[in-house]
């Protein structure tokens, strides 16, 4: 699977849009990129996913550069709840099942 | 909503227990796996289930067993629980699809081993 390079931490004012940057320079045509966070002490929730168009659900939207050498994650309207760790994530398209390995992520702080 | 229930959120137990974590998702989802996570080394593998009767080896198998009798549900066996395995114990499952396979984790179990 492709690395992923992400900022070590970040702030966003609540009510602000946090934007979520990650490199995967390396991404290879068959790979999705993913984003999942972790609120502390708590299991990884799946945010969203995406190939090659940009992807919008009730969480987030992700946009994908044309090349796919990177990507952003979009929280439109940050909370303190939101308040947690982001991993972004490349996967190689598969059948079968295969382990997610999370990088280090972005420690998002939501500001009052 | 996709749901995955884990046991417990927190275990203590005694060095040399059989220590049982269970997990149930109710997705009808075929793959289920179990993941440790501690500080600095990330998430790792222990085993994982693509259907029932089912199971591979992950990364860290050793010290483990599981046991997947019924789809929904995934148990997690420490023969002979070490203090080594004092951890936050993370259960996930996902559909078997073709593309990426979106996994859903339960909330966790923190099992410390005295």
């Amino acid at each position: 699977d492709a690395k992923t390079t992400q900022p070590p931490s970040m702030d966003c004012a609540e009510g602000r849009a946090a934007n979520l940057p990650c490199n995967h320079s390396t991404i290879s045509g068959n790979e999705y990129v993913y984003w999942y966070r972790q609120i502390h002490s708590q299991g990884p929730q799946y945010i969203i996913h995406g190939l090659k168009n940009n992807e919008t659900n009730e969480m987030a939207s992700l946009i994908i550069t044309e090349d796919r050498k990177s990507s952003t994650l979009i929280l439109p309207h940050a909370t303190l709840r939101d308040t947690a760790v982001y991993y972004c994530i490349v996967r190689v398209f598969n059948q079968g099942a295969q382990k997610l390995v999370f990088g280090q992520g972005t420690r998002l702080t939501i500001n009052p | 909503d996709v749901k995955v229930t884990q046991s417990s959120r927190y275990l203590v137990k005694r060095t040399g227990e059989k220590v049982f974590l269970e997990c149930v998702q109710d997705m009808d989802h075929e793959n289920m796996f179990w993941y440790r996570q501690d500080p600095g080394l990330g998430l790792r593998l222990i085993y994982f289930s693509y259907d029932v009767k089912m199971k591979e080896k992950g990364d860290i198998p050793e010290g483990y067993s599981v046991s997947r009798e019924k789809k929904e549900r995934f148990s997690l066996i420490l023969e002979s629980a070490s203090t080594n395995q004092t951890s936050m114990y993370l259960c996930a499952s996902s559909l078997r699809q073709g593309g990426a396979d979106t996994q859903y984790f339960g909330p966790g179990t923190r099992l410390t081993v005295l």
